[in-house]
């Protein structure tokens, strides 16, 4: 089955100052990858996704993700954060044919206003 | 359109006892996901249901169990409850069978704490 690491456990940045949350993932087939968002007291949230094509995908909020293929990496980016991106983000990879999402143990991000 | 719902919010429960969450999907979906969040560990795959059948279960014992009913909805049952299965339950739905490209929509979760 697929695994899905991220590296970074609490990342803290100042408003305006740029993101990068990393994630890896390890399978041996084609995969979805994802990456979800919970605001605090908020549900779950889809970011954006990627399945094919072009493996730089753009999603809600000015976020977007790089697939890296031979890097198994998908990594969120964001080039201005705001206070209202404070949240955990959570990377997730799905098999293309076993439809068995795995997350990663998530990246909390603390925007200071 | 409403979202995937869970009941109960919050379930307290002693060591030993049987805990039984609730989940509704989004109306047309078939496709009921349950996790395990706890502290520190993410989200963990728990089990798939669709049209009725698991389809697939994560690295958890048996006495995690579930059902999913005719018209979708779904519960899952711990039994011999731990302390360690203390954590936010979360459901989520997909339309449907098989198609690994779509995302999955979360509910709010229910928070069991195990005593």
């Amino acid at each position: 089955a697929q695994s899905v690491s991220q590296h970074n456990h609490h990342v803290i940045l100042s408003e305006a100052a740029s993101l990068e949350l990393g994630c890896n993932y390890s399978y041996g087939g084609t995969v979805n990858l994802f990456w979800y968002v919970q605001y605090p007291g908020q549900h779950l949230q889809l970011l954006l996704k990627y399945f094919s094509g072009d493996p730089l995908v753009k999603g809600i909020k000015g976020f977007e993700a790089e697939f890296i293929k031979s890097k198994f990496s998908f990594n969120l980016r964001k080039p201005s954060v705001q206070w209202s991106d404070t949240a955990e983000y959570f990377c997730a990879v799905n098999g293309y044919n076993n439809n068995d999402m795995r997350f990663g143990a998530g990246t909390r991000l603390t925007v200071k206003p | 359109e409403a979202g995937v719902t869970q009941s109960p919010t919050h379930l307290i429960k002693t060591r030993g006892q049987q805990a039984t969450l609730r989940c509704s999907p989004i109306s047309g979906h078939t496709s009921v996901y349950w996790y395990q969040q706890a502290l520190g560990l993410g989200l963990q795959f728990l089990l798939w249901y669709d049209e009725g059948e698991e389809r697939n279960r994560g690295n958890f014992p048996p006495r995690f169990s579930g059902r999913q009913f005719p018209n979708y909805s779904s519960e899952l049952n711990v039994n011999a409850l731990e302390l360690e299965d203390s954590a936010l339950y979360l459901c989520a739905s997909s339309p449907g069978l098989g198609d690994a490209e779509e995302q999955q929509y979360f509910g709010p979760g229910t928070r069991l704490t195990v005593t």
